[in-house]
């Protein structure tokens, strides 16, 4: 089974653009979790899409948009790009099974995006 | 707010002897706690989990140790190989399940 893939793996931009990335989850996972690694800030969480929804969202300003597609594929947008948006920004899916104490995440290699 | 902490951004140890990464956290919601390894240029890998339930959980070398009174938790690596050297962190979950809060990550070296 294909693991979880990313798309581009890495990326450069200027201050003030938009950057759009993609991830592809894992076959059958509905569930695609967006977080931001930073050194000394770990992996902070974005946002959780399901079904096409938005279900759960961190602590992030508007910018940082996301959507997800009929065949699970999520994308994420950062729109106005700060130099402080540099960072690895990883994808992890999940089969979502309500009946799970939890659903293990499976992360993507992640896209490193660097804003110049 | 960093609900998780890792205060120890890296770690050496010898080939051979017992690894142990910390992790404290303060929120006392939090049901299911884990674990995950991670490379350079790869995502991170689940390693082990523990539930708020119980105090320890074993995994071949690995151990993992919940203190809910301290809110405190450790990964014990025994005994440590060179192949364990790579970023571990630590990530809580509440009750909603697919919300994970992830520590900053601690650097572990494995020195031959």
């Amino acid at each position: 089974k294909a693991g979880v893939t990313q798309t581009p793996r890495y990326l450069i931009k200027t201050r003030g653009q938009q950057v759009t990335l993609s991830c592809s989850p894992i076959s059958g996972h509905r569930s695609v979790s967006w977080y931001q690694q930073t050194p000394g800030q770990g992996l902070q969480f974005l946002f959780e899409y399901f079904s096409e929804t938005q279900r759960n969202k961190g602590n992030f300003p508007g910018r940082f948009s996301g959507r997800q597609f009929s065949n699970s594929r999520s994308e994420m947008n950062v729109s106005t790009l700060e130099l402080g948006d540099s960072a690895l920004y990883l994808c992890a899916s999940s089969l979502y099974r309500a009946a799970s104490s939890y659903n293990e995440q499976f992360f993507g290699p992640g896209t490193r995006l660097t804003v110049l | 707010d960093q609900q998780v902490k890792q205060n120890s951004p890296s770690l050496s140890v010898q080939e051979g002897r017992i690894s142990i990464l910390n992790c404290d956290y303060t929120n006392s919601m939090f049901d299911y706690f884990l674990w995950y390894k991670k490379y350079p240029a790869e995502g991170p890998t689940f390693l082990i989990s523990i539930s708020s339930i119980k105090d320890k959980n074993e995994d071949g070398r690995f151990t993992v140790f919940l203190n809910k009174s301290a809110k405190h938790l450790s990964l014990h690596i025994v005994p440590s190989q060179p192949g364990d050297s790579a970023v571990y962190f630590c990530a809580a979950i509440t009750d909603n399940f697919n919300k994970f809060y992830f520590g900053s990550g601690t650097k572990l070296n494995v020195k031959p």
